[in-house]
């Protein structure tokens, strides 16, 4: 079955601290791999995205992940977390076929301590 | 463009009520997407619509639930007989044509409507 997993509910890093928040999929096709943020009652933004290439790729907002295919991962990560980017994180896999539902994952609470 | 748009933001309704929401697409856009999102879940998709014709339904979208997409702009997502397990966040989404001649399923979200069912 398709899925996403993401294994941390929360986490909390300290401001200027860094952060990599996992994610790990199954999926039958070659995946598209996303990842989205929401602030408390709002949408969701698209931080990046893996279509093809290289595998470390680069957002918005300082944020980079990487795609490991053999161990089926799409981690976020950001070298010095800022206090605003407390919020909810989520991972999503697509195919890159227009019309084609994203499945989520549940989604990971990132704290922001002072 | 100021991305996508839904209203109202907020629906408080009781149990038994038809209420109606509406998706204003990215205006190149001609694929939009339905998902709901409920406390502590990612989204979850309901439907999808290419122009006016809606090409695929989840089976979370039951008989109550209807959307319509009629001239290929802006949708509309009703339920009518509303439960409290409707109560979530009913988010739309919208892809289109990026660069140069090729589609990809990037999609941009609306800000939601938070359905309330007393």
């Amino acid at each position: 079955a398709q899925s996403v997993t993401q294994p941390d509910i929360h986490i909390t890093v300290s401001e200027g601290a860094s952060l990599e928040l996992r994610c790990n999929y199954s999926y039958g096709a070659t995946p598209y791999l996303f990842w989205y943020v929401q602030s408390p009652g709002q949408g969701l933004q698209l931080l990046l995205k893996y279509f093809s290439g290289d595998t470390l790729v680069q957002g918005i907002k300082g944020f980079e992940a990487e795609f490991k295919r053999s161990q089926s991962s799409f981690s976020l990560r950001k070298p010095s977390v800022h206090w605003s980017d407390a919020a909810e994180y989520f991972c999503a896999v697509g195919q890159n076929q227009a019309g084609t539902a994203l499945i989520f994952g549940k989604g990971t609470t990132l704290s922001v301590s002072s | 463009d100021t991305g996508v748009s839904q209203d109202p933001r907020h629906k408080i309704t009781k149990r038994g009520q038809n209420v109606t929401f509406r998706c204003d697409p990215i205006s190149e856009h001609n694929r939009l997407y339905w998902y709901r999102q409920t406390l502590g879940q990612g989204p979850e998709f309901l439907t999808y619509f290419q122009n006016e014709a809606q090409l695929e339904k989840s089976r979370l979208l039951s008989d109550r639930f209807s959307a319509e997409r009629p001239k290929g702009s802006f949708s509309t997502l009703e339920i009518q007989r509303t439960e409290q397990g409707d109560s979530a966040m009913y988010l739309c989404a919208s892809s289109g044509r990026t660069s140069g001649r090729f589609w990809n399923n990037e999609q941009f979200f609306g800000p939601g409507t938070r359905l309330t069912v007393l």
